[in-house]
């Protein structure tokens, strides 16, 4: 049973396409969250969604949409794909808003060519 | 503002030996801390949380951290080395409000 799971788990695509990944939970989870893990293994929050409802929006560009039909799924759409958004992008849920503890899923590879 | 750094980005070890990965936060309020391990090609799972219950964190597989406000520092330790602890290692503060702040991590190598 995958508590937090992600598709695809590779993407690979060309610069100027659009693309999207897929997040759910099973956790019963309130609260979910996409972050971005650089080449450096750097990882930085880039959403936050709690019961549907943004909370958190990272300076992110705009070419970036979240979006959450529902507590357990936040998918993340891209635009117009560039090669700096190249990373690995993990989602992840907390029961809460707060200090609860995140789950991460498997991360989806992003390669842009 | 919240923020966190991890000393050395790479940490030998050869099995056997104590581990200890360093870990110093910065807060405006009292800190939740955590450490997270990342086997490669894999999501991060929780090693263990401080939120200001015991000072001394016991976590999963033989880890335990100690939080020491005098020095801002919430350090990972194991006494005893395993080749599968070979894996990067994330220490992270929040401060509430979803906020989660990765340090730039640690990768533990363990040699034979």
């Amino acid at each position: 049973d995958t508590a937090v799971s992600q598709t695809p788990k590779y993407l690979v695509t060309q610069m100027g396409n659009d693309k999207s990944i897929k997040c759910e939970q099973n956790l019963g989870h309130d609260t979910m969250y996409w972050y971005k893990q650089d080449s450096k293994k750097f990882l930085k929050i880039m959403f936050s969604y709690n019961n549907k409802e943004l909370i958190i929006n990272e300076t992110v560009p705009n070419r970036f949409s979240p979006k959450s039909p529902d507590k357990a799924h936040l998918n993340l759409h891209i635009n117009s794909l560039e090669l700096g958004d190249s990373a690995v992008y993990f989602c992840a849920s907390s029961r809460g808003r707060d200090t609860d503890t995140q789950y991460f899923g498997p991360g989806t590879r992003l390669t842009v060519l | 503002a919240q923020s966190v750094t991890q000393l050395g980005s790479h940490v030998s070890v050869s099995e056997g030996a104590l581990v200890l990965l360093r870990c110093n936060y910065s807060s405006s309020v009292p800190p939740y801390l955590f450490w997270y391990v990342q086997y490669p090609n894999q999501g991060l799972q929780l090693l263990l949380k401080y939120t200001s219950a015991a000072t001394l964190v016991k976590g999963i597989n033989g880890f335990e951290a100690e939080f020491k406000k005098s020095e801002t520092s919430f350090h990972l330790t194991k006494p005893s080395a395993h080749m599968s602890d070979a894996a990067e290692y994330f220490c992270a503060v929040s401060e509430g409000y979803s906020t989660l702040t990765f340090g730039k991590g640690t990768m533990l190598l363990v040699s034979p």
